[in-house]
């Protein structure tokens, strides 16, 4: 079986601050790790992913994840925000052989001007 | 951005009456998958498809059926429609399973009222 948490259902950021939106997982086997973000009132876009190879990945926007075994974590960054970050963000997990991803339940981002 | 689109994207009906949610994708893309949106919740997976004809249950696919008669269209039927069932639902597409280098792309999703 595959999970997914994400302790932080809303974080408020200053604009031009750093953020930190946390995921950690659950499998038993090596897994696929995703990060989805949605602005309001529109479908999900992939932000990043990580498959294999470095443990640091760099996506969309500015945004970057790291990939930690140790820890079964997942966690985006960004190291200075915009109003336009505005979001909803999911992590989301896949387990090697499976064919169904997992979503996390979300972390609001609300950028503060 | 990926041709994927939804109808109708707002719909507003009565416990009891049957509701059918159309998908249309213009990728040729062999995975398609329905899932629903709630707060506090995240996304589901209600149903998916993995071809033409070819579909398996998610982890909340009681009171939903789905049909897949071409590869570009994935259907999704609720047979009686409950209060439930008032959610915001998303199709999305693949090339493959999830599992891998392909993306899910999501289409705009359909917001659901049931009164």
């Amino acid at each position: 079986a595959q999970s997914v948490t994400q302790l932080d259902s809303q974080v408020p950021v200053f604009e031009e601050a750093p953020v930190e939106l946390r995921c950690n997982y659950s499998s038993s086997v090596s897994v696929y790790l995703f990060w989805y973000v949605q602005y309001p009132n529109q479908g999900l876009q992939l932000l990043l992913k990580y498959l294999s190879g470095s443990t640091l990945v760099k996506g969309i926007n500015g945004f970057e994840a790291e990939f930690n075994k140790s820890q079964t974590s997942f966690h985006l960054r960004k190291p200075s925000v915009h109003i336009s970050d505005t979001a909803e963000y999911f992590c989301a997990v896949i387990a090697f052989g499976n064919e169904k991803l997992t979503f996390g339940t979300g972390t609001r981002l609300t950028i503060i001007p | 951005d990926a041709g994927i689109t939804q109808s109708p994207r707002h719909k507003v009906t009565e416990t009891g009456t049957p509701v059918t949610l159309r998908c249309h994708q213009t990728e040729n893309h062999r995975y398609m998958y329905w899932y629903r949106q709630d707060p506090g919740h995240g996304l589901r997976l209600i149903h998916y498809s993995y071809g033409v004809k070819d579909t398996d249950k998610g982890e909340v696919s009681d009171g939903y059926s789905v049909s897949r008669s071409k590869t570009e269209d994935f259907l999704l039927t609720l047979e009686s429609a409950t209060s439930s069932q008032t959610s915001v639902y998303f199709c999305a597409i693949s090339e493959s399973p999830s599992g891998g280098t392909d993306t899910q792309y999501f289409g705009p999703g359909t917001r659901l009222t049931v009164l």
